[in-house]
């Protein structure tokens, strides 16, 4: 059984540009989940993707978007990127209907804007 | 809004004793609680749940309390070990799946 994979590890980009991110979900999980995690604070909760639909947001602009394709990864796309979009972002697996959302967590990329 | 709170951003145990860690939380609509585990340049890794309905939920060294009627949940690792020194999150879940964090506790058990 594999874990939850992120990449890349790391990521530099300007101001202004656009980013992707990938993950791909612990195997026999069918539910996504992306948090951003700013240095010296609790991860925050972006959006949860559950069979390729968005499937609840937090309090983020429509410049962060995702997908979830058919094997269930996903991906987070943020565009026109801003100083304060550097952060950890972290990508959670789990399998909805079984009772708690225990939700396993990549290693992370992490992202820096200048 | 902060929702989930942890007060104490560092705690300092000697080995073999216990660590209590705090979280308080705001929303009695909250399903469950979750305590996750992470070091430097890993992904938090998940330790233990409690369902709402319940006031304790034991795993081997690691204890979770819930105290509904003051909204607070404590974790306790008895005895503490060097390798649980750790930042710790209290995470609360909606009827939605999704986790609201507390903003971490580092743990450092000292041999």
């Amino acid at each position: 059984e594999t874990g939850v994979t992120q990449s890349p590890t790391h990521l530099i980009k300007t101001r202004g540009q656009q980013v992707t991110l990938r993950c791909s979900s612990q195997s026999g999980h069918n539910t996504v989940s992306w948090y951003q995690q700013a240095l010296g604070q609790g991860p925050q909760f972006i959006f949860q993707y559950y069979r390729e639909e968005e499937n609840g947001r937090g309090n983020f602009p429509p410049r962060f978007s995702g997908l979830q394709f058919p094997n269930y990864s996903s991906e987070l796309n943020v565009n026109a990127l801003e100083l304060d979009d550097s952060a950890l972002y972290l990508c959670a697996s789990s399998m909805r209907g079984q009772g708690s959302n225990e939700q396993y967590f990549g290693p992370g990329t992490r992202l820096t804007v200048t | 809004d902060q929702q989930v709170k942890q007060n104490s951003p560092s705690l300092s145990v000697q080995e073999g004793r216990i660590s209590i860690l705090n979280c308080d939380y705001t929303n009695s609509m909250f399903d469950y609680f979750l305590w996750y585990k992470k070091y430097p340049a890993e992904g938090p890794t998940f330790l233990i749940s409690i369902s709402s309905i319940k006031d304790k939920n034991e795993d081997g060294r690691f204890t979770v309390f819930l105290n509904k009627s003051a909204k607070h949940l404590s974790l306790h690792i008895v005895p503490s070990q060097p390798g649980d020194s750790a930042v710790y999150f209290c995470a609360a879940e909606n009827q939605g799946g999704k986790l609201i964090f507390g903003q971490g506790t580092e743990l450092s058990v000292k041999p």
